[in-house]
């Protein structure tokens, strides 16, 4: 069964623009959470879908939000983008039903950020 | 409001030893779950352990094992037979009723021959 796949892996943008993020969970997996790591804050959660809808959502300003479609890929998207912004985000899947191993989450390999 | 403490920035060991990379928590939550996850330099956060708050059992996965003191409110990771590509940054993780994992600081192991 493949992984959590994310692209791009790598990205370089200045300050100002705009960014989207995609993650593809792992076949069947219908929860999606987002996750920010720099070596200031650590690592840090963003927000939840399942069934494309937003579940829960971290302490971030409005310019980073997302959206799940019905194929449970989700993208993420920062706007107007600040210095601050740059590290790694981490998207992680899990089944999202009951069960054995539903707490599970499987990260993706993360796209690294770097805003100039 | 739920916080991971991993007190050991670094720690080392040597090649085939065991070792223990602790980690408390402190969560309000009556059920809850504590995860372990190994990231290399490459950046990719590897699920290694899972274990349920009601989980009588310690949880196994191969060379590791979670050793979970409830009233203690630890869930240190042992890993045995340590090799060389173990050599990572460790972080302990809970979540209570929902999905958001909350992360301590890690743990950087480093095994050496």
């Amino acid at each position: 069964k493949a992984g959590v796949t994310q692209t791009p892996r790598y990205l370089i943008k200045t300050r100002g623009q705009q960014v989207t993020l995609s993650c593809s969970p792992i076949s069947g997996h219908r929860s999606v959470s987002w996750y920010q790591q720099t070596p200031g804050q650590g690592l840090q959660f963003l927000f939840e879908y399942f069934s494309e809808t937003q579940r829960n959502k971290g302490n971030f300003p409005g310019r980073f939000s997302g959206r799940q479609f019905s194929n449970s890929r989700s993208e993420m998207n920062v706007s107007t983008l600040e210095l601050g912004d740059s590290a790694l985000y981490l998207c992680a899947s899990r089944t999202g039903l009951a069960g054995r191993g539903s707490y599970e989450q499987y990260f993706g390999p993360g796209t690294r950020l770097t805003v100039t | 409001a739920q916080k991971i403490t991993q007190t050991q920035p670094g720690m080392f060991v040597q090649e085939k030893e065991a070792v223990t990379l602790d980690c408390t928590y402190d969560t309000s939550d009556q059920s809850y779950g504590l995860f372990w996850y190994k990231q290399p330099s490459s950046g990719e956060m590897i699920f290694l352990i899972y274990q349920g708050s009601y989980d009588e059992q310690n949880a196994t996965e191969g060379r590791y094992s979670l050793n979970f003191q409830k009233a203690r409110k630890s869930a240190n990771l042992v890993i045995s037979a340590s090799q060389l590509g173990d050599s990572a940054m460790y972080f302990c993780a809970t979540h209570g009723n929902t999905d958001k994992l909350i992360f301590g600081t890690g743990t950087r192991l480093q095994v050496f021959p």
